[in-house]
């Protein structure tokens, strides 16, 4: 079926820096993005979504793109904080936030 | 928090039995999604529900079954529970329309 999957399992990045988590996903018709942040034993977190129609969409510190063409969205992280650490599932849906499909997540790790 | 709460927190049940999991969703909202999450993985789509009615369903067999009642809580049931059902079963809730889901803590189900 189809499925959502992430470049880099886990990331590591110094206090300050920005931190760029990628995710490829494979379904065309998928119209709508959710990126979650997921603390160790808590549940998903929203963080920012982004639709089919756009390609960019910018929250506090961190912004989403999406590239359609090759099917690729992106989040980034600015001045990572060592509150980011956690790991982070990119979601996507093609049913008006139905079925969502997660990928299998990023650990991020923020270094002092 | 999200407002969403689940029950039990952790539960330990030998293969064979039955469980029942609880939710209880953000005040105002309609629809309640349950996920599989296994240990180092994303979570995975199991249903979602809507005004009592099941109104989606992912790749889960028929053993897996769930209720939403009136005021708009759920249940997830689970039957002959095998071992690679040990996971956490997470529940998020969305308002009418809404896409972005709110997840409760989940519940840590071990099957021995």
């Amino acid at each position: 079926g189809e499925s959502v999957g992430l470049h880099l399992p886990t990331l590591s990045v110094q206090e300050g820096d920005n931190s760029i988590i990628n995710c490829a996903y494979s379904n065309s018709a998928s119209d709508y993005f959710i990126w979650y942040k997921q603390e160790s034993g808590k549940g998903p977190q929203f963080i920012i979504d982004i639709r089919s129609n756009m390609d960019k969409r910018q929250g506090q510190r961190v912004t989403v793109l999406l590239n359609k063409t090759v099917k690729h969205l992106s989040l980034q992280i600015a001045a990572t904080q060592p509150g980011d650490s956690a790991v982070y599932f990119c979601a996507e849906s093609d049913n008006y936030g139905q079925n969502f499909v997660f990928g299998p997540g990023t650990r991020l790790s923020v270094l002092p | 928090e999200t407002g969403v709460t689940q029950s039990p927190t952790h539960l330990i049940k030998t293969r064979g039995q039955q469980v029942t999991l609880r939710c209880s969703s953000q005040s105002g909202h309609n629809t309640v999604s349950w996920y599989q999450q296994a240990l180092g993985q994303g979570p995975q789509f199991i249903f979602q529900y809507y005004r009592e009615e099941e109104n989606g369903r992912g790749n889960f067999p028929p053993r897996f079954s769930g209720l939403q009642f009136p005021n708009y809580s759920s249940e997830l049931n689970v039957n002959a529970l095998e071992l690679d059902d040990s996971a956490l079963y997470l529940c998020a809730s969305s308002s009418e329309g809404g896409d972005e889901q709110y997840f409760g803590p989940g519940t840590r189900l071990t099957v021995t």
